[in-house]
């Protein structure tokens, strides 16, 4: 089955610095890769997706990139505010309406 | 974005007993829910598949005996922690996929924190 591994687990950066979350999944047959923002006693919630026809998704301060050749995708953002102090998981699936593998988590710090 | 919602958000339950938790989806209909499990500091494990109308699909390692699945609706699935006991103590969290083939984006509930005391 599916293995997703995510780098690193902690990650403390500046206000304003940019932070970057690495995943790699294991199953070429998936296509779907969805990164979650995920804030103390709350459900997940969807920051950003990307399908494996497309190598690279931007919506305003946050981006992913695919590399399906490397089996992996990363989540940058930039500009981090201190409201960007989450545990953030990415995830990847292989058809619609599966359930999703889900990363081991990164808990970033954006320190003011 | 769809909305699924959950309930109770906690429950506090003395070790022995059952509790039910909710997972509705408030403006779609799901023929599949999930149901994940997290563990403090970990990351969501799914449970099980919830199929409406038929048997739930449990991941290896769940008990099917203990985690009951009800999925009566197109818009509600439950989950009873039947037996509960300290260790069962967890974060439990369901998501369900609006019904359109292109589309796998899954909205999460909140959440339900289940204490076993």
């Amino acid at each position: 089955g599916e293995n997703v591994e995510q780098h690193p687990s902690t990650l403390s950066v500046q206000e304003g610095d940019s932070a970057v979350i690495k995943c790699t999944y294991s199953d070429s047959a998936s296509n779907y890769f969805p990164w979650y923002k995920q804030e103390l006693g709350k459900g997940p919630q969807l920051i950003i997706d990307i399908r494996s026809n497309v190598g690279e998704k931007k919506d305003q301060r946050i981006a992913v990139t695919l590399n399906k050749t490397a089996k992996h995708f990363s989540l940058h953002i930039t500009e981090t505010q201190p409201e960007d102090s989450a545990v953030y998981f990415c995830a990847a699936t292989k058809q619609a309406g599966t359930a999703l593998i889900f990363g081991k988590g990164t808990t970033l710090s954006v320190s003011s | 974005g769809a909305v699924v919602s959950q309930h109770p958000s906690w429950v506090i339950c003395k070790s022995g007993t059952s509790v039910k938790i909710e997972c509705r989806s408030l403006d779609f209909q799901a023929t599949t829910m999930f149901w994940y499990r997290q563990f403090p500091k970990q990351s969501l494990m799914l449970m099980a598949t919830s199929n409406e109308g038929s048997k739930a699909t449990y991941e290896q390692g769940v008990e099917k005996d203990k985690f009951l699945i009800n999925h009566a609706s197109l818009t509600l699935s439950t989950l009873t922690v039947t037996s509960a006991h300290p260790e069962d103590s967890s974060f439990y969290i369901c998501s369900a996929h609006p019904p359109r083939a292109e589309n796998t984006e899954a909205f999460f509930g909140q959440g339900t924190r289940l204490t076993v005391v």
